[in-house]
């Protein structure tokens, strides 16, 4: 069975900094792409960023408004997934979901997200 | 960046009515389209990619279509544990937008 768990969360001050886990289990982790994925309170969902797999060299993508400021990384020795946000803004005030994204159509098509974790809350505040 | 406008942003319907959303795409995306449900408080969850394949698990009443730069997901008779919120989202370039997402409530 296909488990993710994310950790780290919590109340952080703003230019605070906070690192957010995702302990993956039931799949090979190093097969797949991994997303962060948040939605702030009320509001939609935003993606964040993206580490490709081993076979596409582990790259990664950051969306615009966390570029520089956010990391994401990931250890396929303990098939875990991570963000490490620092400068962090109240605007970051969000549920930060990991994904495992799959190429559910193969042939070099995009990676899909098929499985979610329940999220952690990430709040900043002073 | 891709912006994807989903229409409409709420939506109030019957058990057994057929609701269609639809998103469009500000540049063409090929099919590179997948549909979410969204329950209160919960992640999340996979209906539909490459805009019109059915994630497996997930009732044959969803389905999606389109391509370019519009695209529909259709529920064929909305059942008590539809009423969710739905959102598209693009794989076409990076970043991996989302759509404003549609609040589908019981009338």
């Amino acid at each position: 069975e296909v488990q993710l768990v994310e950790s780290g969360g919590g109340l952080v001050q703003p230019g605070g900094s906070l690192r957010l886990s995702c302990a993956a289990s039931g799949f090979t982790f190093s097969d797949h792409y991994m997303d962060w994925v948040r939605q702030a309170p009320g509001k939609g969902l935003e993606w964040v960023a993206r580490s490709r797999n081993k076979g596409n060299s582990y790259t990664t993508e950051h969306a615009a408004s966390v570029k520089g400021r956010f990391t994401i990384s990931r250890d396929d020795s303990k098939t875990s997934l991570h963000l490490q946000m620092n400068s962090l803004k109240t605007e970051d005030t969000a549920v930060y979901y990991c994904a495992r994204a799959g190429a559910l159509i193969g042939g070099g098509g995009p990676y899909y997200p098929d499985y979610w974790g329940q999220g952690t809350l990430v709040t900043v505040s002073s | 960046d891709i912006q994807l406008t989903q229409s409409p942003s709420f939506l109030s319907a019957s058990v057994g009515d057929r609701v269609t959303i639809t998103c469009r795409a500000s540049q063409g995306i090929s099919s590179y389209l997948a549909w979410y449900q969204q329950m209160p408080g919960k992640a999340p969850k996979l209906l539909i990619y490459e805009a019109s394949t059915l994630q497996s698990g997930v009732p044959s009443s969803f389905s999606g279509s389109g391509s370019g730069t519009e695209f529909t997901l259709t529920i064929s008779s909305l059942q008590p544990e539809d009423f969710a919120t739905y959102y598209c989202q693009q794989f076409n370039s990076y970043p991996l937008t989302f759509g404003g997402g549609t609040k589908v409530e019981i009338k």
